[in-house]
């Protein structure tokens, strides 16, 4: 069972931040958080992950709480080519990656 | 960046028939190779993890011997669905894992729809 909780879908407003967030309560410490995407029938898109401290890349923010028991991804300038299904999974390095449902985020012109 | 690809990207063929994936990483030595499934409107699924040179790992429910997986290099696997029916119309996604010092990030094909007749 995936060890994420996601809201099963957001809207954001184009040119907008989406801010997309996620529950994993039950994280252990070994354990990182990872974010990827999936837009319609393609492949599963890795963003960023992390394991304490916030990080930044080109595509995104990933925001985790100092207890580690939620995160947000932020997409800082949403466009229509974000919409897409977003997954946040709880993984050890060694470990396979379990999909949840994820959050279908769309975004609005 | 690390690259899988898939082929084909999509295959129709009847049912009682053969179909073979193939799933590559181009460049980067895969050790482990992973197969998922998704039906329309559904997460991936995780059918099987492969390990270059040995067994397959199933996850429970799906069966062995319906879908074959090889993993005989490190840049390839492939997943043979056996005796294809209707129902085992989905989209098949394969990823590999990057074995590198302190890394092992797993990346994903952009699938292959299946449609059994």
């Amino acid at each position: 069972d995936a060890k994420t909780t996601q809201p099963p879908s957001m809207d954001c407003a184009e040119g907008r931040a989406a801010n997309l967030p996620c529950n994993h309560s039950t994280i252990s410490g070994n354990e990182y958080v990872y974010w990827y995407r999936q837009i319609h029938s393609q492949g599963p898109q890795y963003i960023i992950h992390g394991l304490k401290n916030n990080e930044t890349n080109e595509m995104a923010s990933l925001i985790i709480t100092e207890d580690r028991k939620s995160s947000t991804l932020i997409l800082p300038h949403a466009t229509l080519r974000d919409t897409a299904v977003y997954y946040c999974i709880v993984r050890g390095r060694d470990d396979k990656i379990i999909f949840g449902k994820g959050t279908r985020l769309h975004i609005l012109p | 960046g690390a690259v899988v690809s898939q082929h084909p990207s999509w295959v129709i063929c009847k049912s009682g028939t053969s179909v073979k994936i193939e799933c590559r990483s181009l460049d980067f030595q895969a050790t482990t190779m992973f197969w998922y499934r998704q039906f329309p409107k559904q997460s991936l699924m995780l059918m099987a993890t492969s390990n270059e040179g040995s067994k397959a790992t199933y996850e429970q429910g799906v069966e062995k011997d319906k879908f074959l997986i090889n993993h005989a290099s490190l840049t390839l696997s492939t997943l043979t669905v056996t005796s294809a029916h209707p129902e085992d119309s989905s989209f098949y996604i394969c990823s590999a894992r990057e074995w590198t010092s302190g890394d092992n990030e797993q990346f994903f094909g952009p699938g292959t729809r299946l449609t059994v007749l």
